[in-house]
């Protein structure tokens, strides 16, 4: 069965460096997003993407962070210069189509990411 | 602004119970209503989606309700076996994924 793919599995980084998260969405997926999961808390939403572009992106989503789909396969999140409170689990996730009342998300198995 | 709730937070059952976990959300403007699977460490596993316009959907030993109107789900297990372990996670969609914290439930063999 198709499924997401998350790279890498485990981050850690020094606050104030750049990271890079990637994903590999489901081939004939057209809809990504980015959510993460601060420990013990809410799976909180990030960002959508649609034709190379953001569609939607929430109050977490500031200037430290973009989106990008440098090729026809992965789709990346990019923090500039983490903080401590970045450390969380992030999750991608794909879906066909938006919009529609019965398509479902397909997430990844996330990238925790440790800032000290 | 969307908020959902999960209660209870925590549940522990002996194996073979039938239980109820709720949901419950304060707009009722959604497109659909899902209920996931995490385990620890790892992914959600999409178990059940309930279109705005259905009132349940069935997958096996697991029954999702919806109530819009009121701003409330039920996912029901029958059954439990320690397998169904895990935190159940319910989740609205207007645009993006609105999601609750969640029910941890542990299943006792």
């Amino acid at each position: 069965e198709p499924e997401v793919t998350q790279t890498p599995s485990h981050q850690v980084t020094q606050m104030g460096q750049e990271v890079i998260l990637r994903c590999v969405p489901i081939s004939n997926h057209l809809y990504f997003y980015w959510y993460r999961q601060i420990l013990g808390q809410k799976v909180e939403f990030l960002v959508s993407f649609y034709n190379n572009e953001i569609s939607e992106k929430s109050e977490i989503f500031d200037d430290q962070f973009s989106v990008e789909r440098p090729d026809g396969s992965n789709f990346t999140l990019k923090i500039r210069s983490t903080k401590l409170e970045d450390s969380a689990m992030y999750f991608c996730a794909s879906s066909p189509l938006i919009g529609a009342t019965n398509e479902k998300l397909f997430f990844g198995s996330g990238t925790q990411l440790s800032v000290l | 602004k969307q908020e959902v709730t999960q209660i209870p937070a925590a549940l522990s059952v002996p194996e073979g119970e039938n239980l109820v976990l709720n949901c419950s959300f304060t707009d009722s403007a959604i497109y659909n209503l899902q209920w996931f699977r995490q385990d620890p460490g790892k992914g959600l596993t999409s178990l059940l989606l309930i279109q705005s316009s259905q009132r349940e959907q069935t997958s096996g030993r697991l029954n999702a309700s919806l109530d819009k109107s009121s701003g409330r789900s039920t996912l029901y297990i029958a059954a439990s076996q320690p397998g169904d372990s895990a935190t159940y996670l319910c989740a609205v969609t207007r645009t993006a994924l609105i999601f609750g914290k969640g029910t941890t439930l542990s299943v006792s063999s």
